[in-house]
C-alpha cells in the first residue's frame, strides 16, 4: 500500500544548530503536510505544500516539496529550545480527508 | 471558536468490552478524520466521514466503526477490544473532505488491560 518514509527517526541538536527532516512517499501525492506534535500533546498543522517544487518558508523553517511530488523536507535554522518535538509529514491522497503520515522526526535541542 | 473536542481524554477498558470515543469537531466543520496513534505504528488513518456518509476507510478491521451525526459530530466504536487497540485515537475536522488544514483534538487516550 501507499507508504510515506520519514528520516531520520531522531535527531538531537545543540541549541543554534540546523535540523533538517525528509520524508519520501512511494507514490505521487496531490499535496503534503508538515504537521508538529509536542510531548503529551496533539498533532498541530504547520503548512500544505501543493505545487511541484514549491518551496514555502516561516521564520526559521523552510519547507519543500520535489519535483516529482513524491518527496518532501523541513528545514530549520538555529534550532531554538521551543523547536522540541517530533515533526510529521503527511501525504495527502485526491481530494480526500485521507492523510497517510510519516513515522515523524523527534527533535531535541540541547540548551 | 472552540477547537476539535474529544471525550473521554481517557479510558481504561479490558480485552473483549467495546468502546464508543466521540469527536465534536470545529464549528462549521463537516469532515472528520479518524486517526490511531501509537508508538510502533505512528499514525495510521481510520476513516473519514463527510454529510453523514463515510467517505475513505483505511486498513482497519471491522471491529473499528464509525458514524457521522447531521451535526457533525461523529463517534468511533471498537467492538471485541484486544490488547493491541491500546493508542491514542485522535480526530480531526476540516470544512469538507479534502479541504485542508485539519485540525486535530487532544484525542482518548484508550487502554487495554
Amino acid at each position: 500500500g501507499q507508504q510515506v518514509m520519514q528520516i531520520p527517526q531522531y535527531q538531537h541538536v545543540q541549541e543554534g544548530e540546523d535540523f533538517t527532516t525528509y520524508c519520501n512517499s512511494s507514490t505521487t501525492l496531490s499535496n503534503i503536510q508538515w504537521y508538529k506534535q509536542r510531548p503529551g500533546g496533539h498533532p498541530v498543522f504547520l503548512i500544505q505544500l501543493v505545487k511541484s517544487g514549491e518551496v514555502k518558508k516561516q521564520k526559521r523553517l523552510t519547507f519543500q516539496f520535489g519535483e516529482a511530488k513524491k518527496n518532501s523536507s523541513l528545514h530549520i535554522t538555529a534550532t531554538q529550545t521551543t523547536d522540541v518535538g517530533t515533526y510529521f509529514c503527511a501525504g495527502g491522497t485526491g481530494n480526500t480527508g485521507k492523510l497517510i503520515f510519516g513515522q515523524g522526526t523527534t527533535l531535541q535541542v540541547k540548551p | 471558536k472552540a477547537g476539535v473536542t474529544q471525550t473521554p481524554r481517557y479510558l481504561i477498558k479490558t480485552r473483549g468490552q467495546q468502546v464508543t470515543l466521540s469527536c465534536s469537531p470545529i464549528s462549521g466543520h463537516r469532515s472528520v478524520s479518524w486517526y490511531q496513534q501509537t508508538p510502533g505504528q505512528g499514525l495510521q488513518f481510520l476513516f473519514e466521514y463527510f454529510s453523514e456518509t463515510q467517505r475513505n476507510k483505511g486498513n482497519f478491521p471491522g471491529r473499528f466503526s464509525g458514524r457521522q451525526f447531521s451535526n457533525s459530530r461523529s463517534e468511533m466504536n471498537v467492538s471485541t477490544l484486544e490488547l493491541g487497540d491500546s493508542a491514542l485515537y485522535l480526530c480531526a475536522s476540516s470544512l469538507r473532505t479534502g479541504e485542508w488544514p485539519q485540525h486535530f483534538g487532544d484525542g482518548t487516550r484508550l487502554s487495554i488491560l
